[in-house]
């Protein structure tokens, strides 16, 4: 079975300044791996993906996320924050490749920005 | 191109009613997935439909279920209401082609069970 942990239910961080948002996953088998956001009464947007190749993966909005085996983490880090980010992120997991079935996701990370 | 489109965005139902929320896919998307949200549970998977057929279920009671038509648009039913049924209830959809990973979710139905 496979799981998902984001260690940080909430991050505050001041704008400009860089973040990562950190998530540990559990699988006996490979995986696909997510990084989704949520603005406040929105649906989820996909920022990146890791399916293979460079473990260093690039998304929208300036973000990227690093897949590291050993570690089994996929953190989410940008280098400067605007206050735009402020969302709940979430890390997840999948077996599928090409549908939504049975994604798992982790409990999220609410990321809020002062100014 | 449209996005995952689903309605109605609010609903108010009261215990042991029934509910059906709809979900229309992106064009040319034949995958259709559920989720429910909750600040208790997290997002946790319902069911998946592929042409017209279920074919990934989730932990959930019998009392949610769901359909697919042929131009793929999805419902999904929940009877006899609890409390706890209270989400936000997420549609995602998917080309369901090998190396498409992506999916595709719509901005959710908000359910409030009183």
């Amino acid at each position: 079975a496979q799981s998902v942990t984001q260690l940080d239910s909430q991050v505050p961080v001041f704008e400009e300044a860089p973040v990562e948002l950190r998530c540990n996953y559990s699988s006996s088998v490979s995986v696909y791996l997510f990084w989704y956001v949520q603005y406040p009464n929105q649906g989820l947007q996909l920022l990146l993906k890791y399916l293979s190749g460079s473990t260093l993966v690039k998304g929208i909005n300036g973000f990227e996320a690093e897949f590291n085996k050993s570690q089994t983490s996929f953190h989410l880090r940008k280098p400067s924050v605007h206050i735009s980010d402020t969302a709940e992120y979430f890390c997840a997991v999948s077996r599928g490749y090409s549908s939504a079935s049975k994604i798992i996701f982790g409990s999220g990370t609410r990321l809020s920005i002062r100014p | 191109k449209a996005g995952v489109t689903q309605t109605p965005r609010y609903l108010i139902k009261t215990r042991g009613q029934q509910v059906t929320l709809s979900c229309s896919p992106i064009s040319g998307h034949r995958s259709v997935s559920w989720y429910q949200q909750t600040p208790g549970q997290g997002l946790q998977f319902l069911f998946e439909y592929f042409s017209e057929t279920q074919r990934n279920k989730g932990n959930f009671p019998g009392r949610f279920s769901g359909r697919q038509f042929s131009n793929s648009r999805s419902e999904m039913n929940v009877s006899t209401l609890e409390l706890g049924d209270s989400a936000l209830y997420l549609c995602a959809s998917s080309q369901d082609r090998v190396g498409d990973t992506e999916a595709f979710f719509g901005q959710g139905t908000r359910l409030t069970v009183v």
